[in-house]
């Protein structure tokens, strides 16, 4: 089936500092990629998606490029801030399944400090 | 506009009681989810419906977890007989359409712990 992994944390890194959280996947399928954020004591939230091959995702200075014939999609940041410490999630949704259901990796805790 | 709202946010039940979660999503919206997630774990899908519909529910671990979403807004997942294994947090997400690679609003999550 369908599942996704990413790298262990926590990352701990000081304030802008460069960013990458890797995240590969494995989809019957043609899935649509995701990283989702969920910052202390708040629930999920979608931080950037793509759904097809070479797209970018980006938000809030985060990118993310869906890569095919290496089935990943890694999460970066030029300069990280302490408003960024969070848990990440990279996510698939596969049209096999009409894109009815999320598959999330294990998350990876990002700690930044001053 | 309110968010996917969940209720309660915290349940301590004792083992063998029957708990009742419930999610109310984003008005309007067509498609509703339930997570599980474990400690320290990503969320795992456990079931989903496209207005009150429930076309997958491939996920529910066993007979005593029972969802439903009768008028096409408001869903309810059940659990009964709670075991401690069903410690966890509930999640509930929505999405404006039915299929299709949607952006999916989560809920705060329901924590459940079965003493």
């Amino acid at each position: 089936g369908d599942s996704v992994t990413q790298m262990e944390g926590p990352v701990t890194l000081s304030e802008e500092a460069f960013l990458t959280i890797n995240c590969t996947y494995t989809a019957t399928g043609y899935p649509s990629l995701f990283w989702y954020v969920q910052y202390p004591g708040e629930g999920l939230q979608l931080l950037l998606k793509a759904t097809k091959a070479d797209d970018k995702g980006s938000n809030k200075g985060f990118e993310a490029t869906y890569r095919k014939e290496t089935t990943s999609f890694h999460l970066e940041k030029g300069s990280v801030q302490v408003s960024d410490s969070a848990v990440y999630f990279c996510a698939l949704s596969d049209r096999n399944t009409g894109f009815q259901k999320l598959v999330f990796g294990t998350g990876t805790r990002l700690l930044v400090s001053p | 506009g309110a968010g996917v709202s969940q209720s309660p946010r915290y349940k301590v039940a004792k083992r063998g009681q029957d708990v009742a979660l419930r999610c109310d999503p984003i008005s309007g919206h067509v498609s509703l989810f339930w997570y599980q997630q474990a400690l320290g774990q990503g969320p795992e899908f456990l079931t989903y419906f496209q207005n009150e519909a429930q076309l997958d529910k491939s996920g529910l671990p066993s007979d005593r977890f029972f969802a439903e979403r009768p008028e096409g807004s408001v869903s309810t997942l059940k659990i009964q007989r709670t075991q401690q294994e069903d410690s966890a947090v509930y999640l509930c997400a929505s999405s404006p359409l039915a299929g299709g690679p949607d952006t999916q609003y989560f809920g705060p999550g329901t924590r459940l712990t079965v003493l």
